[in-house]
């Protein structure tokens, strides 16, 4: 099994759609959760942090659940500028960043 | 400075040359990292230095040979690669839960 599993998509969605990614994790003893976005050639940037409360930055909002080991993102009226691959990332330890294997989304006009 | 900058940001070579990536970073972040991607992969740990000092090596075959001269440096140099080592390597450096990585070197071996 793999640490960090995602669904590969790709996504394709009209702009104005409301899009769901979710991500689950198999160390149950990880404390530290993001979301990353990268463009294609380009290196990952964080989005956002996911706590356990629930978190929303703008039309982003992340959730975890420690119980299922389980983290989603919802992007609401998504935009062109959202196309992107999204990364789910666990932190293990004091330094390890385990990246799932991306969410490929594609925003059409 | 909130950056980490790497350079080349392109880089060809051949099997039997030997290259180094370079990677700087000013924010007194005291762990950084090296990571290697394929296309369409997602990032994979290589090293991790702390407080100048490695403490993770990801079972990286000794082709790759990390060095950190201080705090504010990371070098990653490269010899005898092989063309399934072609990848973009990216350089990250963290404080607490706040990791930054650099654009990156796209590495083409021939």
């Amino acid at each position: 099994r793999k640490e960090v599993e995602q669904d590969p998509g790709p996504f394709n969605v009209p702009e104005g759609a409301t899009v769901a990614f979710n991500c689950t994790y198999s160390n149950s003893a990880s404390q530290s959760f993001f979301w990353y976005r990268q463009d294609c050639r380009k290196e990952p940037k964080l989005l956002m942090s996911v706590y356990s409360s629930g978190n929303e930055d703008g039309r982003f909002t992340a959730q975890l659940n420690r119980a299922s080991q389980y983290i989603s993102l919802l992007i609401r009226d998504s935009k062109l500028s959202d196309s992107a691959t999204y990364l789910c990332v666990v932190k293990e330890g004091a330094q390890k960043l385990v990246f799932g294997q991306g969410t490929r989304l594609t925003i059409n006009p | 400075d909130t950056e980490v900058t790497q350079t080349p940001k392109h880089l060809v070579m051949g099997m039997t040359n030997k290259k180094s990536l370079k990677c700087e970073q000013h924010m007194g972040h005291r762990a950084m990292y090296w990571y290697k991607q394929k296309a369409k992969k997602p990032p994979e740990l290589m090293f991790v230095y702390s407080y100048e000092k490695l403490s993770i090596n990801e079972s990286v075959p000794s082709r790759f040979s990390p060095e950190c001269p201080n705090s504010s440096l990371l070098n990653l140099h490269l010899h005898a690669l092989q063309p399934e080592d072609s990848a973009l390597y990216l350089c990250a450096s963290s404080r607490d839960r706040v990791f930054v990585f650099g654009q990156g070197t796209r590495l083409t071996v021939v």
